[in-house]
C-alpha cells in the first residue's frame, strides 16, 4: 500500500531564505508526482508535475526533483516571499490499479517579512 | 477554458438531511475524481468516475455515499442522512482521457460541508 510522507510538517522562515520541502513514498511504481499549493480555505493549485522518467522540473523560483528508486522528491523554493505562505502537498499517481492520487499530509509554510 | 467548477462552495446541512455536491470537469476532460479532506488531515481519495461509469470507489464509505457522472451534466457526490463526521472539504479533480505519465490533475475550489 502506497504511503506518502512529508517532512517537515510545518516550517516558519524569514523572507529571502531558500527552502527545501521533502516528500517520500513507499512504492516506486508511480506514473508521476505532483506538487500542489493550498491556501487556507481554498482549493489546490498545481505547481509542478514530474513524470516518472524525469529527474526534475522547474517553474520560476520553484524546482522539484524526483528520485524514483529511493522514493523521494524535493521541492526547492528560492528566495522565499511572504506570498509563498501556504500548505504544500505532494501527491503520487500509481502506475497500476487506477489513476488516483495519493497525497501526503503536507508542509505548512509560513514566510514572515 | 474554465477550470474545474464545484458548487456550492459552502453547504450547511442539519443532521439527517441530504447533501448534493456538484462538479463540472474542465472542458475536454472525461475523468473525474472526488477527494475528501477532513479537518487537519490530508486529502483522501473517494471515487473515480468516467462518463456513466464508476471505475474505482474503493475510498467511498459503504453506506450513505454515492457518486455519479452522467452522460450529460456534472458529476454529483451525494451524501444521505448526513452526520457531524461528514463535515469536511470535498474536492473534485478532472483529467483528460490520456492517462499517461504526463497527465496532470486539476482541482476545483472545493465544497465545504458543515453538518450542524
Amino acid at each position: 500500500k502506497q504511503e506518502v510522507t512529508q517532512i517537515p510538517a510545518a516550517l516558519s522562515v524569514p523572507e529571502g531564505e531558500n527552502l527545501v520541502l521533502n516528500c517520500s513514498f513507499t512504492d516506486s511504481a508511480i506514473y508521476n508526482l505532483q506538487w500542489f499549493r493550498q491556501d487556507p480555505g481554498k482549493g489546490l493549485t498545481s505547481l509542478l508535475l514530474i513524470q516518472s522518467s524525469q529527474r526534475e522540473q522547474t517553474s520560476g523560483r520553484l524546482n522539484a526533483s524526483l528520485d524514483k528508486s529511493s522514493g523521494r522528491s524535493t521541492l526547492y523554493i528560492a528566495a522565499s516571499q511572504p506570498g509563498d505562505s501556504a500548505t504544500y502537498l505532494c501527491a503520487v499517481r500509481q502506475s497500476y490499479n487506477t489513476d488516483k492520487l495519493i497525497f501526503g499530509t503536507g508542509t505548512r509554510l509560513q514566510v514572515f517579512p | 477554458n474554465a477550470g474545474v467548477m464545484q458548487n456550492p462552495r459552502h453547504l450547511v446541512r442539519r443532521r439527517g438531511q441530504e447533501a448534493r455536491l456538484r462538479c463540472s470537469p474542465m472542458k475536454g476532460h472525461s475523468h473525474v475524481y472526488w477527494y475528501r479532506q477532513l479537518p487537519e488531515e490530508g486529502l483522501k481519495f473517494m471515487v473515480y468516475l468516467q462518463k456513466e461509469n464508476i471505475i474505482d470507489e474503493s475510498g467511498m464509505p459503504k453506506e450513505r455515499f454515492s457518486a455519479e457522472f452522467p452522460k450529460e451534466g456534472p458529476s454529483i457526490l451525494r451524501i444521505q442522512q448526513v452526520v457531524r463526521g461528514d463535515s469536511a472539504a470535498y474536492f473534485c479533480a478532472s483529467s483528460p482521457e490520456d492517462q499517461g505519465a504526463g497527465t496532470e490533475a486539476f482541482f476545483g475550489q472545493g465544497t465545504r460541508l458543515t453538518v450542524v
